[in-house]
């Protein structure tokens, strides 16, 4: 089945851009979605991508997408405190179900 | 328009007890999905409901069941709980199954569920 990993931290300096990586097994996936979690709160959607697109991009969050490699990438530019939270990559797989990663914690340093 | 509703927030049961989570979709959302999230990793699919009728199934025992109502929302039962379903549960609501972007699941803010 499809099986999805994340780095589990990434600290980046307030301002510059940050890159959150993901990669995934099941080639045949057609969606796949970054998500956001702050402490206590539930997912937030943030943006996802079809898998016949290389690149998306929406204000401040700029996705990639390889599908030869199985890799996915969320670019977040000019990244705030606002922006500290952990990030879910998820994949879905043939039976329209959401595989997760376990999410990457970004810290933000002043 | 209001989001992906969870009842209760916050729960505290005892091992043995049983639970009903509830949840309400998005107006005009036809699926809801259920995940469990223990601490420190992603979420894990339990359910998935479609037009009242289960879609999808986890890999989770039988102490775990749902159902989905006319009206879209949704239960989650857990019986005879074990210390190792203290989790947050996730709803989520779509608007079709199995129809591309469509399928694009929103969250409510989860239970937090205690089991001592």
């Amino acid at each position: 089945g499809e099986d999805v990993e994340q780095s589990l931290f990434l600290s980046v300096r307030e301002g510059d851009s940050s890159v959150i990586n993901c990669t995934y097994t099941d080639s045949s996936s057609t969606y796949l979605y970054w998500y956001k979690q702050e402490p206590g709160a539930g997912l937030q959607l943030l943006t996802y991508i079809f898998s016949n697109m290389d690149m998306k991009q929406d204000q401040r969050l700029t996705v990639l997408l390889n599908k030869k490699d199985k890799h996915l990438s969320l670019r977040i530019a000019d990244t705030q405190t606002g922006d500290s939270a952990i990030y879910f990559c998820a994949a879905q797989d043939s039976n329209y179900q959401l595989i997760w990663g376990a999410g990457t914690k970004l810290i933000i340093k002043p | 328009d209001a989001g992906v509703t969870q009842s209760p927030t916050h729960l505290i049961k005892t091992r043995g007890q049983h639970v009903t989570l509830r949840c309400s979709p998005i107006s005009g959302h036809k699926s809801v999905s259920w995940y469990q999230q223990v601490l420190g990793q992603g979420p894990q699919f339990i359910f998935q409901y479609y037009e009242k009728e289960e879609r999808g199934r986890g890999n989770f025992p039988d102490r775990f069941s749902a159902r989905q109502f006319p009206n879209y929302s949704s239960e989650l039962n857990v019986n005879a709980l074990l210390l190792g379903d203290s989790a947050l549960y996730l709803c989520a609501s779509s608007l079709v199954v199995g129809l591309g972007s469509a399928d694009t699941q929103y969250f409510g803010p989860g239970t937090r569920l205690t089991v001592l």
